[in-house]
């Protein structure tokens, strides 16, 4: 167990629909990195919070979209849902900011678009 | 994009036996890590090891780097049935970009009892 929490740990949705998935951070990191893992890949990186703003952002449209709170925890919104956003969504905590160091998984969100 | 690639895909082996994985990438890094996955779930931290080093050991881990053939391996010794999983190298993108990892496909290590 990592201290990282996600909610919820299924979601089924329907193709233009929008979606916010929650996690909560390791105790005293300050650091959210969000990951989509389609079926069978390796989890691919959608952005980075730290302090609050957008720290780095992977290959995805602008309809991914994030917020950080005060608290550290994040909010990962999709919006006009496709099929292919079908995937697991994994966020990572870390305790040093800007920085790629050891990255504490959640469980991940299991999302399903019809 | 990926940058890492594992090798092999699939492994399957008996208890007690040696697992090794390999992992290429494509850029400079500052380090690599190896993750572990249990069918489906949130990815464990197993190991990190920084781009100055050659090799790191942590329990029954052994994990080599060879930056000049930007490639590494993960070897399990005696392995367990509960080691069954899906191993992942991962890497930071060096220089201005260390701020996200980048995982391969993964290896998917089955152990039988």
């Amino acid at each position: 167990e990592t201290g990282v929490t996600q909610s919820p740990t299924h979601l089924i949705k329907t193709r233009g629909q929008q979606v916010t998935l929650r996690c909560s951070s390791q105790s005293g990191h300050n650091t959210v990195s969000w990951y989509q893992q389609a079926l069978g890949q390796g989890p691919q990186f959608i952005f980075q919070y730290y302090r609050e703003e957008e720290n780095g952002r992977g290959n995805f449209p602008p309809r991914f979209s994030g917020l950080q709170f005060p608290n550290y925890s994040s909010e990962l919104n999709v919006n006009a849902l496709e099929l292919d956003d079908s995937a697991l969504y994994l966020c990572a905590s870390s305790p040093r900011g800007a920085n790629s160091d050891t990255q504490y998984f959640g469980p991940g969100t299991r999302l399903t678009v019809l | 994009s990926q940058q890492g690639e594992e090798d092999p895909q699939a492994l399957s082996i008996q208890e007690g036996e040696n697992a090794t994985m390999n992992c290429s990438y494509k850029t400079s890094i500052n380090n690599l890590q190896w993750y572990r996955q249990n069918s489906g779930r949130g990815l464990v931290h197993l190991i990190l090891i920084r781009s100055n080093e050659r090799e790191k050991h942590s329990g029954r881990l052994r994990v080599t780097l060879d930056t000049s053939k930007k490639s590494s391996s993960l070897l399990i010794t005696a392995s367990r049935a509960a080691d069954t999983a899906s191993y992942f190298c991962a890497t930071d993108g060096g220089g201005g970009s260390n701020y996200k990892l980048t995982f391969g496909k993964g290896t998917l290590l089955t152990v039988n009892p």
